[in-house]
């Protein structure tokens, strides 16, 4: 059971638009820690998508974008593109347990 | 560019120590929190600890009893060790650069990870 709860897996057409939520608490997200996001491509290492709820490294399409609100965050992706097709990560930090926690993941299929 | 590169055994039985180097390179690892995170097969993210290029260490309270990581800062690398493995550390084990705005934040660049698989 991780700390932060996302959905399993999600869905959409190509250049449809999909969100990607990630819901805490009052000890990590809800305590204003930031939250983050990573792609995982099949078989590669986790990378960064999104840094401080809503920011973008160098390289990352603008389809992607990030919020937050409350105890929540979100990743939106829009216009989708078959290489999207990976697992998505959030992560934050726990107050509680003085530990940088994950989202369990959620994995995106292009239709 | 930043890059990190995982070595260490494969194999382990259970109850012997998993010990893992990352290799820094293109940058110093200086001035730098540095992590390691691993993720169990088919399954999700977890911080094991990180550790400033000075030596101070944090550990994830669910392991930090079984948890070490050191630094060699003329060898640009740091290291994991974790003791007393079982079944349940078998997992692909990174490394990462923990990049701080006014505390440790998000994770950046990541090693490509090693598969470490505990088994008698």
């Amino acid at each position: 059971q991780s700390v932060l709860t996302q959905p399993p897996s999600v869905s959409g057409a190509p250049g449809q638009r999909v969100t990607i939520s990630c819901t805490g608490s009052s000890s990590n997200i809800g305590a204003g820690y930031d939250v983050h996001w990573y792609q995982q491509l099949p078989g590669t290492a986790p990378k960064l998508l999104m840094y401080l709820n809503n920011n973008r490294p160098s390289g990352v399409p603008d389809r992607f974008s990030g919020s937050k609100s409350g105890t929540s965050a979100s990743l939106a992706i829009s216009g989708l593109q078959a290489e999207d097709e990976a697992d998505y990560y959030c992560q934050s930090y726990d107050i509680s347990l003085s530990d940088w926690v994950f989202g369990g993941g959620t994995m995106l299929t292009v239709l | 560019q930043v890059q990190l590169q995982e070595s260490g055994p494969g194999l382990l039985k259970p109850s012997e120590t998993l010990s893992l180097t990352c290799t820094v390179s293109g940058g110093s690892i200086n001035n730098y929190y540095w992590s390691w995170i691993r993720q169990p097969p088919g399954k999700g993210l977890e911080w094991i600890g990180y550790i400033y290029y000075s030596g101070s260490t944090k550990y994830n309270p669910s392991l930090k009893s079984r948890v070490t990581i050191s630094v060699d800062t003329s060898k640009n690398q740091f290291s994991l060790k974790l003791s007393s493995v079982t079944a349940a550390d078998t997992a692909v084990y990174y490394c990462a650069k923990q990049v701080t705005t006014r505390v440790p934040n998000w994770f950046d660049p990541w090693g490509q990870g090693t598969l470490v698989t505990v088994s008698s």
